[in-house]
């Protein structure tokens, strides 16, 4: 078990530049949930898919922020155009189709994003 | 509206005392809530979970009560090593749907020799 990629492990832009992060969760777990990570805020989710599909997108904050997963074992975070106020560390974790309940959330190890 | 709360100051301990660290929630009665370690440059990996019908939980030498009346659970490191250093996340879902997972801020822990 390779556990949740996450890439790039490093992400440093330029202010307005589209960014793009991906994701491959466990195989086998139906829910994936993308989380970002400040000091002041700590961990935050900003949409989570079932079955590919997205479930609740309440916590994205602004319209900048789009989220994808084409299939079982790929997704994607594109911020577009990035603004300095989005560097933070960016976790993708997956879960089995039980829920959170029942199955904890396997993460990734993040991507940290600089926007200079 | 709903928090979690944990001490945002270090908690520094010597090593062989055990560690307690708090979480608090407010408002909402969580059905379960979950313990995450959390390591530089890592993500959080799950530890513990313990349901609203369970008063304490253990796994080797960690434990975690849940008091639904005081809305606190409490995670115990006994016999603490310096290879226990690290955050420490409670998290929990504050919805009620069951999938949802907010995590307080954590805890920083350091075992000392």
């Amino acid at each position: 078990d390779a556990g949740v990629i996450q890439s790039p492990r490093h992400e440093v832009t330029e202010m307005g530049q589209e960014v793009t992060l991906r994701c491959k969760p466990i195989s086998g777990h139906d829910y994936l949930f993308w989380y970002r990570q400040t000091m002041m805020r700590g961990l935050e989710l900003l949409i989570y898919f079932n079955n590919n599909v997205p479930i609740d997108d309440s916590g994205m904050p602004e319209d900048r922020f789009s989220a994808k997963m084409p299939n079982a074992s790929f997704s994607t975070l594109k911020i577009q155009p990035s603004e300095p106020r989005d560097s933070a560390v960016y976790f993708c974790a997956s879960s089995l189709a039980k829920g959170v309940l029942n199955s904890p959330l396997h993460f990734g190890n993040g991507t940290r994003l600089t926007v200079t | 509206s709903q928090k979690i709360e944990q001490n945002s100051e270090a908690l520094n301990i010597q090593e062989g005392k055990t560690a307690t660290l708090t979480c608090n929630y407010t408002n909402y009665s969580p059905a379960y809530l979950q313990w995450y370690r959390q390591d530089p440059g890592r993500g959080p990996v799950f530890l513990l979970l313990i349901r609203e019908n369970e008063k304490e939980k253990r796994k080797e030498r960690l434990k975690v009560t849940f008091d639904t009346t005081l809305k606190q659970s409490l995670f115990h490191i006994t016999a603490s090593q310096p290879a226990d250093s690290a955050t420490y996340l409670c998290a929990l879902d504050l919805t009620g749907g069951g999938n949802k997972l907010t995590f307080g801020t954590g805890t920083q822990l350091k075992v000392e020799l």
